[in-house]
């Protein structure tokens, strides 16, 4: 166990749907990166969130969205899902850089 | 523009010899860090190894170092005595102070054989 915890595993909707995936960082990390990466490709950064804070944003697209609440944990909302967005989705926080940034074990998200 | 490039798809090695995995980076930034992530099939990632750039020796971690050269923006990974386990997929990343961004290249798949 990483100590970051993502939910659920694997999730199954259909296209034009929206899903909520869910990132709790590990306990006194303030930071949150979300990843997305596609079928034998890299992970593409999305969003980071530090300490309730948007403070960097990546390709991510207009139809998703993400916050970071109080508690720090976040959460990642995919709306008007198409064929492509299926991927794993990952979640990452970090205390002090030199320790790496440690992920959570992914959302596997298939759009039908 | 920030960008990682890694220009090996996919690598073999023998067991027990040594690997090089090449990763070169661009940014005007001057405080960066260097990361490097192994992904094997089960899909997990796991961190293997720093090196940040105002750091003047080469990082190291038991069977990993990372051959940094600032000059030449390269931060290459060397696996030695390579295991059947390190078949994986292996991600290197960069962190920007100025920007905040983690971004990571497009990998390399790493198959050991024995």
């Amino acid at each position: 166990d990483s100590g970051v915890t993502q939910t659920p595993k694997h999730l199954i909707t259909a296209t034009g749907q929206r899903v909520t995936l869910r990132c709790s960082p590990r306990s006194g990390d303030l930071s949150v990166y979300w990843y997305q990466q596609s079928l034998d490709q890299g992970l593409q950064f999305l969003i980071q969130y530090y300490n309730g804070e948007e403070r960097a944003k990546g390709n991510i697209l207009e139809r998703f969205s993400a916050q970071q609440f109080p508690d720090l944990h976040s959460e990642l909302n995919l709306s008007s899902l198409e064929l492509g967005d299926s991927a794993l989705y990952f979640c990452a926080s970090s205390t002090r850089q030199g320790d790496g940034y440690t992920f959570g074990s992914g959302t596997r998200l298939t759009v039908v | 523009a920030q960008k990682i490039t890694q220009t090996q798809p996919g690598m073999f090695v023998q067991e027990k010899e040594a690997v090089t995995l090449d990763c070169t980076y661009d940014t005007s930034d001057q405080s960066y860090g260097l990361f490097w992530y192994k992904q094997p099939s089960s899909g997990e990632m796991i961190f293997l190894i720093y090196q940040g750039s105002y750091d003047e020796q080469n990082a190291t971690e038991g069977r990993y170092s990372l051959n940094f050269q600032k000059a030449r923006k390269s931060a290459n990974l060397v696996i030695s005595a390579s295991q059947l386990g390190d078949s994986a997929m292996y991600f290197c990343a960069m962190y920007m102070d100025s920007s905040y961004k983690l971004i990571f290249g497009s990998g390399t798949r790493l198959l050991v054989r024995p």
